[in-house]
């Protein structure tokens, strides 16, 4: 059965280093989604991606996070540096289209420990 | 602003009973929902998808409906089971990306 596949399953890294997280989504899927998950909260959308074209990243935090998906298919997330208040699950996932009426998969997640 | 919100934040059964999880929403443009199953440390398994203009859907024991005029959802678990513990989250997609619910934690006593 096709999946969204993320890794590393588990990151723990110090404060102020550099971490990236990576996502493969449902082959044929034009809509990739990173998502961040506080413990206790509901996922909160950090950015989009329609094939290689960022559609929505206004609740990403451009001076440390990055994001990018140069061809279309693969994406990297990246924190520059980390900060302790960067801890959470990073949830993947991935969409036949951004709009109307389809369903979002979502990967494993990558749990992040900033120590 | 679409904002989404699940009642109870945790919930408790014996197992066997049959059980009903509440969301709603502020927005009612929307397209479709989504509930979906997260167990501790791990990604989010989609339930169960209603179309904005579908009532409900059902996948074995489980049933979701969608009252979109009021913003309301249920999911309703009948003849609950161990294996059911989880977090339970409802996410609405309108002309944003989902938008989450905190989510309801249940436990299924044996």
């Amino acid at each position: 059965e096709a999946e969204v596949a993320q890794s590393p399953r588990y990151k723990i890294t110090e404060k102020s280093q550099a971490v990236a997280f990576w996502c493969d989504p449902i082959s044929g899927h034009a809509t990739l989604y990173w998502y961040r998950q506080i413990l206790g909260q509901g996922p909160e959308l950090l950015v989009q991606f329609q094939d290689e074209s960022v559609v929505d990243d206004s609740q990403l935090p451009k001076d440390r996070f990055s994001a990018e998906r140069l061809k279309g298919v693969d994406s990297t997330l990246k924190i520059q540096p980390a900060e302790l208040g960067d801890s959470a699950m990073y949830l993947c996932a991935s969409s036949l289209a951004g709009t109307g009426w389809t369903e979002a998969f979502f990967g494993q997640g990558t749990r992040l420990t900033v120590v | 602003k679409q904002e989404v919100t699940q009642i109870p934040a945790a919930l408790s059964v014996p197992e066997g009973e049959n059980l009903v999880l509440n969301c709603s929403f502020t927005d009612s443009a929307i397209y479709n929902l989504q509930w979906f199953r997260q167990d501790p440390g791990k990604g989010l398994t989609s339930l169960l998808l209603i179309q904005s203009s579908q009532r409900e859907q059902t996948s074995g024991r489980l049933n979701a409906s969608l009252d979109k005029s009021s913003g309301r959802s249920t999911l309703y678990i009948a003849a609950s089971q161990p294996g059911d513990s989880a977090t339970y989250l409802c996410a609405v997609k309108g002309n944003t990306p989902l938008v989450f619910g905190k989510g309801t934690r249940l436990s299924v006593i044996a």
